[in-house]
């Protein structure tokens, strides 16, 4: 059964800090890995998809790794500012349906 | 585009009423997943349509909860009789093509039982 952890629960930092959000998974076999950003008391956003053949995937300030064989996955904020303030979610696709399975997510407070 | 549209975006009702949430995936997209997200539970998946058919009902809670998708543009998720623990907020997502494709998640629906 699939399982997905993400650390830390909750960040905070000030302005301006690179910050790393960590994300797990138990069962390497793995289509892809998703990061989703979702504000409070909104639907989520989806921030970037790495597929199981791919080593990371950027967008703007934002980078993801993965790393299959040790069931990781890494998102990468550079220069972060107060709007990236926010809960951030790692999924991965499960079984013959492509379900996702979540982590808890980890909220970041950015600081100004 | 305009995105997954869900509707209503919140819903406040009497434990015993019946509550329909609607779905609208995005147009061309072939398969729908609905979940829930609680803060004890965080996301789960509720049921899966693909091609408009049920694939995987694993998720829903007990026989109160009900899922239909008649066409390819539109799907609801029944709860009768409602209870205070489905208080939550129900996402719809769609998705084209197979596993390896990426999934985009509506609004929401925040359901409040009283």
């Amino acid at each position: 059964k699939q399982e997905v952890t993400q650390i830390p629960a909750a960040l905070s930092v000030p302005e301006g800090e690179n910050l790393v959000l960590n994300c797990s998974f138990t069962d390497s076999a793995i289509y892809n890995l998703q990061w989703f950003r979702q504000d409070p008391g909104k639907g989520l956003t989806s921030l970037l998809l790495i597929q199981s053949s791919q080593r990371e995937q950027t967008s703007g300030r934002l980078n993801a790794s993965l790393d299959k064989s040790s069931g990781r996955s890494t998102l990468y904020i550079a220069a972060s500012q107060p709007g990236d303030s926010a809960t951030y979610l790692c999924a991965v696709p499960s079984g013959n349906t492509g379900k996702l399975i979540f982590g808890q997510g980890t909220t970041l407070q950015v600081k100004p | 585009d305009a995105g997954v549209i869900q509707s209503p975006r919140h819903e406040v009702t009497e434990m015993g009423q019946e509550v329909t949430l609607r779905c609208k995936p995005i147009s061309g997209h072939n398969s729908l997943f609905w979940y829930r997200q609680t803060m004890m539970r965080g996301l789960e998946l509720l049921i899966y349509f693909n091609n408009n058919v049920p694939i995987d009902d694993s998720g829903m809670p007990e026989d109160r909860f009900s899922a239909k998708m008649p066409n390819a543009s539109f799907s609801t998720l029944k709860i009768q009789p409602s209870e205070p623990r489905d208080s939550a907020v129900y996402f719809c997502a769609s998705r084209t093509g197979g596993l390896s494709y990426e999934q985009y998640f509506g609004p929401g629906t925040r359901l409040t039982v009283t």
